[in-house]
């Protein structure tokens, strides 16, 4: 079992650089999550999505854009990247989403970003 | 302002000491969830609580849910090495499946 599925593991961009962040769940998880951990922060929603299709802006959506075109994979864009968002990125994966939810949220190893 | 606010953040404790960890917040949460997540790793589910109250036990650990469903704590029995981790708790409101995570305290058992 793959579970959540993050690529590429480290990264190095330059400031004003583009790139993706890949996210593949292989549980066929309806709800999908970004989030970025920074030091004595936690870890703070991105962006997330409760089907194909749709996706909302979580507490920290700023600089970053997502899609939703399958239920497995959920990739996470900087469109120009800025030093303040070095920090390391954590895709998440739920069976279901729902206003009264319990599942657990299984999440992939991480990406290490630098920016530049 | 963090929604969840856990203390201590930093905890560095013997092998063989019992410890507690505090997750606390002015919010009501319908669940809270505690994780624990190894250098390297992404966080992995401990433990849900849903009522207020509530006591559940895995092992050495033992997480209870306030009464207010406001806050939670952590409680660990004669710590072992293997305990060393970044400890994060979660709650998700009354609405929605948005999980909130508090800022973690990072555990250290010293042999």
């Amino acid at each position: 079992n793959a579970g959540v599925t993050q690529t590429p593991k480290f990264q190095v961009l330059k400031t004003g650089q583009s790139m993706t962040l890949q996210c593949a769940q292989d549980m066929n998880h309806e709800y999908m999550s970004w989030y970025r951990q920074d030091p004595g922060m936690g870890l703070r929603l991105i962006h997330y999505s409760v089907g194909a299709g749709i996706t909302d802006q979580g507490e920290v959506p700023n600089g970053y854009n997502v899609s939703r075109s399958t239920t497995e994979d959920f990739p996470l864009r900087l469109l120009s990247a800025a030093p303040s968002q070095t920090s390391v990125y954590f895709c998440a994966s739920q069976r279901t989403a729902g206003p009264t939810s319990n599942q657990p949220q299984h999440f992939g190893d991480g990406t290490r970003l630098s920016i530049l | 302002t963090q929604l969840l606010e856990q203390s201590p953040q930093f905890l560095s404790i013997q092998e063989g000491e019992n410890l507690t960890v505090y997750c606390n917040s002015s919010s009501v949460f319908s669940s809270l969830q505690w994780y624990r997540q190894e250098p390297g790793e992404g966080p992995v589910l401990l433990v849900t609580v849903v009522t207020g109250g509530e006591v559940k036990k895995l092992k050495r650990l033992t997480f209870q849910f306030g009464d207010a469903r406001k806050d939670s704590s952590l409680h660990i029995t004669a710590a072992q090495p293997g305990d060393t981790g970044l400890y994060l708790c979660a709650g998700r409101k009354t609405s929605g499946s948005r999980l909130t995570f508090g800022e973690g305290t990072q555990l250290t058992v010293n042999p």
